[in-house]
């Protein structure tokens, strides 16, 4: 089955500390791999695309890294910022049918 | 890019009626989704509209319950059909834009906040 798994479900950090959240997927065959950053009531918005042969990508204090071996990827996000809080949607592109697996996503939430 | 503005941000309605949600792009695009996004679960695809045709839907969703419009390349409506609590959610439009390193991004529209009670 074509699946997406975020952790954690989650996550509370201090302003300015660094944080990493994972992703897991078993979406088959893939062609991209996709981090989007959702607001409260706001849709979500790219932070990253990497394809199956980019390792690291990064997006200002954003770096993502993709490893399609374990089929694994995290976000790292350095040095927090109040307005990082947010929800964060790990996306996987299917190469057939071009359909999009969404993550349950990892609510973050920066306290000062 | 592509620039996404919803009608309406948000609305509250009563069970049995429907709402018409409105989708407008700044360009030009060839399918535009419509998803839905449930109280804490990510985002599930209810149809892709192609502009001239009839919308595709996916497993779980009907036309007579979701039905949309595709007038044209920049516009599109979803109505929520005889509404139930259970239909309470946000409400997302998107397209696909291609970018400068020729590939493809998806961008949402801020969302329609439907709650029915």
């Amino acid at each position: 089955k074509n699946q997406v798994e975020q952790s954690p479900q989650s996550l509370i950090i201090l302003e300015g500390k660094n944080c990493t959240l994972q992703c897991n997927y078993t979406v088959s065959p893939f062609s991209n791999l996709r981090w989007y950053k959702q607001d409260t009531g706001r849709g979500p918005v790219s932070l990253t695309i990497m394809t199956f042969s980019e390792n690291t990508k990064s997006n200002g204090r954003y770096t993502a890294t993709l490893d399609a071996d374990t089929k694994q990827s995290s976000l790292h996000i350095t040095a927090s910022q109040l307005s990082d809080s947010a929800s964060y949607i790990c996306v996987v592109l299917k190469n057939q049918g071009g359909k999009l697996i969404f993550g349950q996503g990892t609510e973050l939430s920066v306290k000062p | 890019s592509a620039v996404i503005s919803q009608k309406p941000s948000r609305d509250i309605c009563q069970r049995g009626t429907s709402l018409t949600i409105q989708c407008q792009v700044d360009s030009q695009v060839t399918m535009m989704f419509w998803y839905r996004q449930q109280p804490g679960q990510s985002l599930t695809l209810i149809a892709t509209a192609n502009q001239g045709s009839e919308a595709t839907y996916e497993s779980g969703f009907v036309i007579d319950k979701f039905p949309i419009s595709r007038p044209n390349l920049t516009f599109s409506t979803l109505t929520v059909s005889n509404m139930s609590p259970e239909d309470s959610s946000i409400y997302l439009c998107s397209v696909d834009s291609q970018t400068t390193n020729a590939g493809y991004e998806q961008y949402f529209g801020p969302g329609t906040r439907l709650t029915v009670t």
